[in-house]
């Protein structure tokens, strides 16, 4: 079946470092791509999205792009802030009905 | 101010005891939807709903129900809960289904069942 798959975290960054986290998706077939953000104690936000292959998705200077050759859709970011600290979650879907998300990867951000 | 709003944020019951999860928005939204979200697997789609009596099932959709009688309301019933159901629960919603539609999210109900 459809599913997501993330790098496990937490990924511990310094601030103005680059970011990068891994997403890789299972599907047959050419979803939506989702990039969603999750602060503590909040529900989840939309980040970023592509709907077909080669589409790059961008948001407040993150970027992910829709690979279809390697099912990928890496977010990645050049210079982090703290304020960036909080779970990302990838995600696909299908005609945005069902939603498949990974398990989440937690990003903290050293001053 | 545009929002999606469950109640209650919080509950503790037990087991075997029927609850309901209140899931409601202001914008007019066509499509809603319930997830849990438990450590190390994201998110779960339990059920969705397209538009008013429209619903259909998600990917973990045993031990809930739900219903879409109004467009603004969309409840998660628990009939018999059990401690498996223990986990956080976002409610989201959506203009309708299209490619530039943004889900909009609860603020979550952290449910325990004992």
């Amino acid at each position: 079946g459809d599913s997501v798959t993330q790098m496990e975290g937490p990924v511990t960054l310094s601030e103005e470092a680059f970011l990068t986290i891994n997403c890789t998706y299972t599907a047959t077939g050419y979803p939506s791509l989702f990039w969603y953000v999750q602060y503590p104690g909040e529900g989840l936000q939309l980040l970023l999205k592509a709907t077909k292959a080669d589409d790059k998705g961008s948001n407040k200077g993150f970027e992910a792009t829709y690979r279809k050759e390697t099912t990928s859709f890496h977010l990645e970011k050049g210079s982090v802030q703290v304020s960036d600290s909080a779970v990302y979650f990838c995600a696909l879907s299908w005609n945005f009905n069902k939603f498949y998300f990974g398990s989440g990867t937690k990003l903290n951000v050293k001053p | 101010e545009a929002q999606v709003t469950q109640n209650p944020r919080y509950l503790i019951t037990v087991t075997g005891k029927k609850l309901t999860v209140t899931c409601s928005q202001n914008m007019n939204h066509e499509y809603m939807s319930w997830y849990r979200q438990d450590p190390g697997l994201g998110l779960r789609q339990i059920y969705y709903s397209m538009n008013v009596e429209v619903t259909d099932k998600g990917d973990v959709p045993e031990g809930y129900k739900v219903s879409r009688k109004e467009k603004r309301n969309f409840p998660l019933i628990l009939e018999s809960p059990s401690p498996n159901q223990t986990s956080l629960y976002f409610c989201a919603s959506s203009l309708s289904r299209g490619t530039n539609n943004e889900q909009f999210f609860g603020p979550g109900t952290r449910l325990t069942v004992l």
